[in-house]
């Protein structure tokens, strides 16, 4: 079965920093971009990061650049997300997402989402 | 910065209805570019549309996309129950999403 599955979130006070990982199986990681969207209690969904197949290429949204750094590690067919002097309107469900390939290029895997919360 | 507006921001129909979900670009984009999610309450998104008219693999023939250039379309025919929920439009030139529609019972 193909699946993300994040872990990691919590709870983090405004300025500090919490690392989560997606594992992602059922399909060959190392060969996919992937993605972190987040959506904010009861708001819509905001696109924050992604990192191309070999990690050449890697992008963030104007919100997160420079507090946030997504990485991945093919060995272990994982992706994550650092992120650093958080703020208290970075609190969401992050999830980690593929993108699909060929004409596929939309998000067609998406994990459950993990809640990071940043407040005092 | 491309910036996609979705309306009408709450729909209200009730079931065996169409459904018409507008997408409108800020400024031209690809047709191979524009995808459709749908997430319901305490789920993650789903991929319903991709390349603005295909449907992604499982998806009911109840749903189609249409459009081009700025204005793209999401149509649902015959509102099933499980249909009530929000819907996304996506433009993956720069991953940006709209603000959602939200298909509620009437």
């Amino acid at each position: 079965e193909v699946q993300l599955v994040e872990s990691g979130g919590g709870l983090v006070k405004p300025g500090g920093s919490l690392r989560f990982s997606c594992a992602a199986s059922g399909f060959t990681f190392s060969t996919y971009s992937m993605h972190w969207v987040r959506q904010a209690p009861g708001k819509g969904l905001e696109w924050v990061s992604s990192i191309s197949s070999s990690s050449n290429f890697i992008y963030y949204a104007d919100s997160v650049k420079g507090r946030f750094t997504i990485s991945r590690d093919n060995a272990r067919n994982s992706l994550y997300l650092q992120m650093s002097s958080l703020r208290v309107d970075d609190t969401a469900v992050y999830y980690c997402s593929r993108e699909g390939r060929g004409v596929v290029r939309a998000f067609d895997i998406w994990g459950q989402g993990t809640m990071v919360t940043v407040s005092s | 910065e491309i910036v996609l507006t979705q309306s009408p921001g709450t729909l209200s129909l009730s079931p065996g209805e169409r459904a018409t979900l507008s997408c409108r670009a800020s400024q031209s984009v690809s047709s191979i570019y524009l995808a459709w999610y749908q997430q319901k309450p305490g789920q993650a998104p789903r991929l319903l549309i991709y390349g603005a008219s295909s449907r992604a693999t499982g998806i009911p023939d109840r749903f189609s996309g249409s459009g081009s250039g700025t204005d793209f379309t999401l149509t649902i025919n015959r509102l099933e129950p499980e249909d009530f929920a929000v819907y996304y439009c996506q433009q993956y030139d720069s991953w940006a999403f709209g603000q959602g529609t939200k298909v509620e019972i009437k």
